[in-house]
């Protein structure tokens, strides 16, 4: 199975902060890569598809990348609302797994 | 808007049943393939199962497979996800889930439900 790794496993950052969270994924998944957010209690939300691609309705301080690996999920300039949980998820290959999480906390 | 509503859990023991269901709207149903994903008690994100558009092809999770059983009808747009077998570590958040592109298996998950607790215990 591809294994998905995350890090780092929780962040506290201002708003207005720029942050990224990794993932790297233990074989080859090309761009088959997914970020989601989730705020417990509530429906998880697709934001990136495809390692970069933004999913309508998303807003543009959000953005994905790859750099071989290794997969970025950027936040430009957080706001209140993107205090969440974040997750890859490969969709390359069966079990199509997730990462561990990412919790972004208000500092 | 795209909604997905999630019911049926519940507790119940081990080695009982439940079948939980997902009803979709804001969409068109019958043209997208739709997952089950749940997440255990202080844990991350499991994907259980898939039923493609018109149910002629399923997936499960290795976890699940023999015990978990979906289904959908189109007509009623809602998918089913039969439990049977159940074990302690089955207990999570189940949530339905959409697929990102019509007709296709993308395993890409566009629009989640809120999700229906199952807890399995004695």
């Amino acid at each position: 199975d591809i294994q998905m790794t995350q890090s780092p496993s929780s962040l506290s950052a201002f708003v207005g902060d720029r942050v990224t969270i990794s993932c790297r994924a233990s074989q080859s998944i090309y761009s088959y890569l997914n970020w989601y957010q989730h705020k417990p209690g509530n429906a998880p939300k697709l934001l990136i598809y495809a390692a970069s691609s933004l999913q309508t309705g998303v807003p543009s301080r959000f953005s994905g990348s790859k750099s071989g690996a290794d997969f970025t999920l950027t936040i430009s300039s957080l706001r209140p609302e993107d205090f969440a949980i974040y997750y890859c998820q490969q969709s390359y290959s069966t079990p199509y797994g997730f990462g561990q999480g990412t919790r972004l906390e208000i500092q | 808007q795209v909604q997905l509503v999630e019911s049926g859990g519940g507790v119940v023991q081990p080695g009982g049943s439940l079948r939980l269901s997902c009803a979709g709207s804001g969409f068109t149903f019958s043209s997208y393939g739709i997952h089950w994903v749940r997440q255990a008690p202080g844990k991350g994100l499991e994907w259980v199962a898939f039923i493609r558009y018109d149910g002629s092809n399923k997936y499960y999770a290795d976890s699940v497979r023999g015990r978990f059983t979906m289904s959908r009808d189109n007509s009623k747009n809602t998918v089913y996800l039969q439990m049977n077998s159940l074990r302690a570590d089955d207990t999570a958040v189940y949530y339905c889930a959409k697929e990102w592109e019509v007709g296709a298996t993308t395993w890409t998950f566009e629009y989640w439900g809120q999700g229906t607790l199952v807890t399995v215990s004695s």
